[in-house]
This record gives structure tokens, sequence and C-alpha cells, in this order.
């Protein structure tokens, strides 16, 4: 079964620091686009990072310099390593299969992990 | 920054048909996608490619284009299809941007 189970959201203060973790399971994440998305309470979903299989990174201009992402391809997880944390990345962050090498969207969708900065 | 924008609300009674628009300049050069969230679940994939249906989506659900507005359009809408929805293009090859956002309420 195609799966993806976040997990490290948490409180934390502002100016800390925090990593995120999504394991995947049925395909692998080297070899696939995969993205983080976040959803503030009540709020829309907002597009953070993506990494190529070839290992480039893209990031939204709201967390450029502050967020990372990464992979281990051995243990078949994604990474968001986010730092100096403000109020406003308060979200849930899903990971997603980003299939859009063919035109096939977000595919698959963590079930998210909830971080509050306050 | 790039934006696609969404009506906030759409109301529909059981078995009739739900229209929501997504309007964004580039969208007659990029594909959209749809997605379904219902509350406190992660968003599903209901249209991709601006038109397909992935497998397992209700033939319901279609899609279509026209100039710079997308239309996701259910047909013959039922109550489970109570939800938010939300277009998805890119502004770039990169850069991915969602639309505002429609709450779909089945009356």
């Amino acid at each position: 079964e195609v799966q993806l189970v976040e997990s490290g959201g948490a409180l934390i203060q502002p100016g800390g620091s925090l990593r995120l973790s999504c394991a995947a399971s049925g395909f692998s994440v080297s070899s696939n686009y995969m993205s983080w998305v976040r959803q503030a309470p009540g709020k829309g979903l907002e597009w953070v990072s993506a990494i190529y299989s070839g290992g480039s990174t893209y990031y939204a201009d709201s967390v450029k310099g502050r967020f990372t992402i990464s992979r281990d391809n051995s243990n078949n997880m994604l990474y968001l390593q986010m730092n100096s944390l403000r109020a406003e990345d308060t979200a849930v962050y899903y990971c997603a299969r980003d299939r859009r090498v063919v035109q096939y969207g977000l595919d698959v969708w963590g079930q998210g992990t909830t971080v509050t900065v306050s | 920054s790039y934006e696609l924008t969404q009506p906030p609300s759409v109301s529909v009674s059981p078995g009739q048909t739900a229209r929501i628009t997504c309007s964004g300049d580039t969208l007659s050069k990029r594909y959209a996608y749809w997605y379904q969230q219902k509350p406190g679940q992660a968003p599903v994939l209901v249209i991709y490619k601006g038109s397909e249906r992935p497998s397992g989506i209700p033939e319901r659900f279609s899609g279509s284009t026209s100039g710079t507005t997308v239309t996701l359009t259910i047909s013959g809408v039922q109550a489970e299809d109570e939800a938010d929805y939300y277009c998805q293009s890119a502004d770039s090859s990169v850069i991915y941007v969602f639309g505002t956002g429609t709450k779909v309420t089945v009356l």
C-alpha cells in the first residue's frame, strides 16, 4: 500500500527549530518528487517546498532561507528542517508525493503533523 | 505573487450540479489540479491535468478549462461531496500555487 506518515510536530517557541519527518511506504522517495504543503488553522493550503528525484530543492518565498527539505534514501524518509520559526509558521504540515513530471499533481498525502509556534 | 481566485462558497441541493471556478493568469498555459478536503482530513486529488480523473474518483467529478478560468463540476451532488475544494497550478515550472479554496455546502 502506498502511504505517507508524518511525525515531529510540536509546540515550539518563536525562533526555535524543529525537524519534521515523513515515512514513505509502497514507493521510493528517491525516485519521486516530493513536496511539503501546510495549512494554517482555518486557512487554505500553501505549498512550502519540493525536492526532485535528482536532488534539486525549491522553496516558497515565505520559508526560503529558514526551511530545508531533504531525504534519506536508505530509510525512505523525507524531512523538513525548520529554523527561525515564526508564529505564522503555525500550521498542519503535510508531505505529498509530487507527480508533476507526468502532470499528475500531488497524488498521495500523509495525514499531517501539527506545528504550533507560540 | 501569483494568485488563483476561487469563490469562498457554493451551495447546492442534492442531485443538482455544483460548479467551482478558479481564475489565474497562467491557467491558460499550465495544467490545473483539484483537491477535495473534508474536515480533519488530508486533501485528496480529484482532477489532474485539467480534466482527468484519478482511479477511484466518481465520474460525477469533471474538470474543464476556458482561457484563464478552470472549473470543477460535480454533477448529481451527494451529501458526501460536502467539503472544501482547492485548485492548484504553478506560477513557474517549480513553484506550486493553490487557490483560495471553496466550501461546498450540500443543502
